[in-house]
Order: structure tokens, then sequence, then C-alpha cells
């Protein structure tokens, strides 16, 4: 069992709607979690990134964790055709610089 | 500004040969990655290197090796490649210190025949 774990999709959902994407983890020791976008062909880029539990909210993106159930979430609200992409979590620990990645979610918003 | 810079962008190996793939950051920063991407696997980590001078193996680290040259290069050698290797490799570094933005390298389209 991989330490992240994501639904790889695809998801496809029309221009407006608001989109959920959920992760699992399992090592109780991580503490730092991560949103990667990435296009086609090209490198993730980070989208947010939240220290333990708690949310974020950066314009049309929120991202949730829940350290108590491991559950990692990102909304994006009013989702754009510029938003289709791969979204991937991510996560490690406090001290340890080990960064474990979902396997990616395959996000198409049609206009 | 160049940030993360892998090289190569394209190799083509043999069953059998032997490459490095280098990398190199210009942002300080102290920790650094080298990942795989494969269709339907995500990201899997296969070394990376907390702070200069350290190296540690992650998911997949059977049939590569990692050097830290030094706090810019980071590179990871493949001493016989097998297509099983075939895959696409990116590289990545972290300034840390509470700063949790990973960026990444352009990525090196790999094909081991």
């Amino acid at each position: 069992q991989k330490e992240v774990e994501q639904d790889p999709g695809p998801l496809s959902v029309p221009e407006g709607a608001i989109v959920s994407l959920n992760c699992t983890y399992s090592n109780s020791a991580f503490q730092y979690f991560m949103w990667y976008r990435q296009y086609s062909r090209k490198g993730p880029e980070l989208l947010m990134y939240t220290y333990s539990s708690g949310n974020k909210e950066d314009g049309r993106f929120t991202a949730q964790v829940d350290k108590s159930s491991k559950y990692i979430s990102l909304f994006i609200r009013d989702s754009q055709p510029s938003d289709s992409a791969t979204y991937l979590c991510a996560a490690r620990g406090g001290s340890n610089y080990k960064l474990t990645f979902g396997k990616g979610t395959l996000l198409t918003v049609n206009p | 500004n160049a940030g993360v810079t892998q090289t190569p962008k394209f190799q083509v190996l043999k069953t059998g040969q032997s490459m490095t793939l280098q990398c190199a950051q210009d942002m300080n920063h102290n920790s650094m990655y080298w990942y795989r991407q494969d269709p339907g696997m995500g990201l899997r980590l296969i070394y990376y290197s907390a702070s200069e001078g350290t190296t540690d193996k992650g998911e997949v680290p059977n049939g590569y090796r990692a050097s830290r040259l030094n706090k810019r290069e980071f590179s990871l050698r493949l001493e016989s490649a097998a297509p099983s290797q075939t895959s696409v490799y990116f590289c990545a570094s972290l300034l840390g210190a509470g700063i949790e933005k990973l960026f990444f390298g352009s990525g090196t389209q790999l094909s081991v025949l």
C-alpha cells in the first residue's frame, strides 16, 4: 500500500462546477501536505500547501487536511477549462524530507 | 534565473547500457529529489538528498544510484539500463525550513530498448 492514495479518475466536469479532489494517507508522521498541478508534458507546479490540520484558501482553491481521518482535499470553485490538468497530492513528515506523491487525478473541465 | 536544469531532455538506450542523468539548481536549495513518472503510477521517488552530503533511497531505488555532488548538483546513474526503466524522470529541489515549494525540472524522457 502506498503511503499516499489518490483516485486517478479521470474526472470530467462542466465549466463552473465545484470540483472535489481527495487523497488519503497512512503515515501519522506526515506534517506537510501539498497539492501540485501538472499540465501535459510539463513538470508539476505547487498549487497549495498546508501545515498540519486545517483549511487554506487561495482564490478559487481551498485545501483541507483532516489529520484525524488522514484525509486531504482540494476544492476548486467556478472551475475553468484552464484548470484541466493532473492534480497530485503530496505529503512529508516534519523532520523527514522524503516527499511522497499520490498517483494524480486527471481533471477535464468542459466549456 | 534558471531554476532546476536537467540534462539530457531525451535519451534512447539499449538494454545494458549505462548513463547518468544530471540535475543542477541555482536557488541555493537544501534538498533535492529524483522521481520517475509512469502512466497510472504517478510520481515515484527514486532517491532524495535532504541536505548536501546525504543521499537516501526512496520508493523505487533498485537499478539506480544517486550522488549529491555538491549543494547545486544531484545526479542519477543507471548502471545497466533495463526496459522497465523507460520513463519520464524529474529532478526537483526544495528550500525546506518551512518553504514547501518543490521546484521541478522539465524532465528527461528515457527509452530503453
